[in-house]
């Protein structure tokens, strides 16, 4: 049974350029939930996926956004990058309803975005 | 405004137990998570608590007072590889999950 998986594991860009990480869900989940997280720090929540439409947002700005497939996999888009985007981009998604325990978080293993 | 705390590091000795504390305020509650994370690794769902009281999980438990906003993860015959961030999670009302800074636990024999 396939966790969550992220590519690329690595990116390095420069400012101003566009970003594009993607995200396929444990099988069995049908929710994606995209966060960021600086080193030091706990997890920040960008946004959350469910049904191709994005349910909630977190505190970011419109250069972050997102899409998903049919087939529950996701990506995450950020425009304009800036220093401050350098972190860990973590995907977690969770189980349908009823199918396990609820808002649990099942983590890919993260893609490292550095920004030059 | 929505928080939660935990301390920064803690140190403990092999064999020992540890308690990692957590504090919030958030508005409303709808459970409180922990995960493990590992330097450089994703974070991986550790236990679940709703009700108020003791969780128990093998070496782990962990432990909600919802009426003081508290929460410990208790570990047991700690080793070598329980050294890692543990991060303490909240779910508010209709809201999304907000997590504390984590907890760097090093584990030294």
């Amino acid at each position: 049974d396939a966790g969550v998986t992220q590519s690329p594991t690595h990116l390095i860009k420069t400012r101003g350029q566009q970003v594009t990480l993607r995200c396929s869900p444990k099988s069995g989940h049908d929710t994606v939930s995209w966060y960021q997280q600086a080193l030091g720090q706990g997890p920040q929540f960008i946004f959350q996926y469910y049904e191709e439409e994005e349910r909630q947002r977190g505190n970011f700005p419109d250069r972050f956004s997102g899409h998903q497939y049919p087939n529950y996999s996701s990506e995450l888009n950020v425009n304009a990058l800036l220093l401050g985007d350098s972190a860990l981009y973590l995907c977690a998604s969770s189980p349908i309803p009823g199918t396990g325990v609820p808002d649990t978080q099942y983590f890919g293993p993260g893609t490292r975005l550095t920004v030059l | 405004g929505q928080n939660i705390d935990q301390p920064t590091e803690m140190t403990a000795t092999e064999g020992a137990i540890v308690q990692i504390n957590c504090t919030y305020q958030t508005s409303g509650f709808n459970g409180l998570f922990w995960y493990q994370q590992h330097a450089g690794e994703a974070p991986t769902f550790l236990s679940y608590n709703v009700l108020d009281g003791l969780e128990e999980k093998g070496r782990f438990s962990s432990f909600l007072s919802r009426s003081k906003g508290y929460s410990y993860l208790l570990l047991k015959e700690l080793q070598m590889k329980d050294s890692a961030s543990y991060l303490c999670a909240v779910k508010p009302l209709g809201g999304k999950l907000i997590f504390g800074q984590g907890t760097e636990l090093s584990v030294k024999p």
